[in-house]
């Protein structure tokens, strides 16, 4: 079956440092790939999605490429900021064979210090 | 407004007794599933459906029923509860017409405890 995994947290940043997240997946189709964000007490929102190999998804300052040979989708920002603190899923669907199934990682956390 | 709403919001619930959680979405989304999520395991997938009268079974769907009668609602029942359904569970709904890469919109959560 599919499964994603995440790099473990929590990851604690001072302002305006650069966020790495690290996020593989193993699929047996041609999945779409996700970034949720969750903010304490709600729940998740799209971040950013790419749909094929060699896309890069971009919102809000993040991105992250799907990168098919290494089966990644690592989530980066340059700049983080105090409100980027936040739960981050990594996820992926396969809509080819099967559009109601989803998996997600487990999650990272990330707190940004001022 | 565009929302995905789940009652209630918290609960407090003794093991065995019988409950629903209720999921409404004004999108018109073919799309719905139920997901829960506690620590150290992430957001995993209890069921989900594809249109009204289909459901199918996520990775933990042992405990949980389901119905979809209705395009807007995705009822979750939990016929007899036990404590290790102590859960945040989500409610999530997406559109069939995005093609690859459905996006789902997610309801703020229900908070399940059950002693």
């Amino acid at each position: 079956g599919n499964s994603v995994t995440q790099m473990e947290g929590p990851v604690t940043l001072s302002e305006e440092a650069f966020l790495t997240i690290n996020c593989t997946y193993t699929a047996t189709g041609y999945p779409s790939l996700f970034w949720y964000v969750q903010y304490p007490g709600e729940g998740l929102q799209l971040l950013l999605k790419a749909t094929k190999a060699d896309d890069k998804g971009s919102n809000k300052g993040f991105e992250a490429t799907y990168r098919k040979e290494t089966t990644s989708f690592h989530l980066e920002k340059g700049s983080v900021q105090v409100s980027d603190s936040a739960v981050y899923f990594c996820a992926l669907s396969d809509s080819r064979t099967n559009a109601g199934k989803s998996t997600f990682g487990d999650g990272t956390t990330l707190t940004v210090k001022p | 407004e565009a929302q995905v709403t789940q009652n209630p919001r918290y609960l407090i619930t003794v093991t065995g007794k019988k409950l629903t959680v209720t999921c409404s979405q004004n999108m018109n989304h073919e799309y719905m599933s139920w997901y829960r999520q506690d620590p150290g395991l992430g957001l995993r997938q209890i069921y989900y459906s594809m249109n009204v009268e289909v459901t199918d079974k996520g990775d933990v769907p042992e405990g949980y029923k389901v119905s979809r009668k209705e395009k807007r609602n995705f009822p979750l029942i939990l016929e007899s509860p036990s404590p290790n359904q102590t859960s945040l569970y989500f409610c999530a709904s997406s559109p069939a017409s995005q093609g690859w890469g459905n996006i789902q919109y997610f309801g703020a959560g229900t908070r399940l405890s059950v002693l």
